[in-house]
């Protein structure tokens, strides 16, 4: 069984502070991780991905993760927040299972990220 | 680039209606997904399928079916829908373990 939880449902921060974003997992096998962003309007966004490898994944508006497997979290930071950074932000995880099954792909409930002049 | 395309973007139905919610993606991919999102709720999967006629049942599969008879398209039915089924819908497609390219959505309305 898999399960993700975002601590968190809205962050505010001001314009040029850091932005942390929470995320636990529970997986009974070694994870993929990802964090995608979705605009006002629009679908979802890959950020990042953890697959295996390096544990500090970085991702692309300047967004990084890094994977803690002993604290089983995946927190989202940026560090200077911009106003188009305002989204809402949701974490992922995706068990790491061999050929032949499904991998299914479990979403948090997602967290409201506002950003303040 | 990665395209799935789901075949709605609004839907009003009304109540008792069987409704088909298509998906296609061009990636040939194995894994495809249908959720829904709901406000606070995030996304919540419905049903996901690994290869061609195999689906495997999500989190809220009650009150929707699946069909994919090829690789390339997951449909979403609901066979009778309701009001509690309005909701945004949301196909997804991924190779096994890689990130999940997303449609934009359905906007699905029940009366």
């Amino acid at each position: 069984a898999q399960s993700v939880t975002q601590l968190g449902s809205h962050v505010s921060v001001s314009e040029g502070a850091l932005v942390l974003l929470r995320c636990n997992y529970s997986s009974s096998v070694p994870p993929y991780l990802f964090w995608y962003v979705q605009y006002p309007n629009q679908g979802l966004q890959l950020l990042l991905k953890y697959t295996t490898g390096a544990t500090l994944v970085k991702g692309i508006n300047g967004f990084e993760a890094e994977f803690k497997k002993s604290e089983t979290s995946f927190h989202l930071t940026k560090p200077s927040a911009h106003m188009s950074d305002a989204a809402e932000y949701f974490c992922a995880v995706s068990l790491h299972i061999n050929t032949g099954t499904a991998s299914k792909l479990t979403f948090g409930t997602g967290t409201r990220l506002q950003v303040t002049l | 680039d990665v395209k799935v395309t789901q075949s709605s973007r609004y839907l009003v139905k009304r109540t008792g209606e069987k409704v088909f919610l298509e998906c296609v993606q061009d990636m040939d991919h194995e894994n495809m997904f249908w959720y829904r999102q709901d406000p606070g709720l995030g996304l919540r999967l419905i049903y996901f399928s690994y290869d061609v006629k195999m689906k495997e049942k999500g989190d809220i599969p009650e009150g929707y079916s699946v069909s994919r008879e090829k690789k390339e398209r997951f449909s979403l039915i609901l066979e009778s829908a309701s009001t509690n089924q309005t909701s945004m819908y949301l196909c997804a497609s991924s190779l096994i373990g890689g990130e999940a390219f997303f449609g934009q959505g359905t906007r699905l309305t029940v009366v």
